[in-house]
């Protein structure tokens, strides 16, 4: 079946040590994106790519990197991470459709833990 | 802020009954779409409306949009107990392709 692929699910790492997400997908959809989702809130779009190019909020900090070497996979870089980056982060796809993006897929998420 | 706002922020019903949110924004749409969460898992898509639509059906659901008001609202009939989760609307601002989504509302439904 096509779909989102996060991995790890769990990851844990230590105070100011770096940290890479992955994510994949078979639907070879052109839009990519990652998402922080803290507990009881909703998702924040950190940043997205519409095919390479890539498109970063104006309050995502420094400290989170991304790369899209291939329409299949996109990675999340955690530079230095502190304590308040504790979180879910979700990848999602979309496509184009008339009119502006389709429905999102997205994976099941990398839950974070800082320590 | 761009978020939009839904509500109520919490809704807990009795199996069978309907189960209505609201979602509002503030800015110019190409769609608007709906997703349920499941407890510490992704979101799964539910329903797509787009800005010409003002109302759309699949199964249980039913939703409505009035872009004159700026606002959507997502109905579940008959609810069940699996129905249990958190539901959000999203919506892409025309011209993009990024997503802002909704506070969400937490749904439980008793057996």
């Amino acid at each position: 079946d096509a779909m989102v692929i996060q991995n790890p699910r769990y990851q844990v790492t230590q105070f100011g040590k770096p940290v890479t997400l992955s994510c994949s997908q078979t639907l070879n959809h052109n839009v990519m994106y990652w998402y922080q989702q803290k507990s009881s809130q909703a998702p924040k779009l950190l940043f997205h790519y519409y095919d390479k190019d890539f498109n970063n909020e104006a309050d995502t900090p420094d400290n989170f990197q991304s790369r899209r070497p291939n329409t299949s996979f996109c990675f999340l870089d955690i530079r230095s991470p502190g304590l308040g980056d504790a979180a879910m982060y979700l990848c999602a796809t979309s496509r184009d459709q008339a009119g502006g993006p389709s429905e999102q897929y997205f994976g099941p998420g990398t839950r974070l833990t800082v320590t | 802020s761009q978020q939009g706002e839904e509500d109520p922020q919490a809704l807990s019903i009795q199996e069978g009954e309907n189960a209505t949110m609201n979602c509002s924004y503030k800015t110019s749409i190409n769609n608007l779409q709906w997703y349920r969460q499941n407890s510490g898992r992704g979101l799964v898509h539910l329903i797509l409306i787009r800005s010409n639509e003002r109302e759309k059906h699949s199964g249980r659901l039913r939703v409505t949009l009035d872009t004159s008001k700026k606002s959507s609202s997502l109905l579940i009939t008959a609810s069940r107990a699996a129905d249990t989760a958190s539901y959000f609307c999203a919506l892409p601002p025309s011209g993009t392709y990024k997503y802002i989504f909704g506070t969400g509302t937490r749904l439980k439904v008793l057996a």
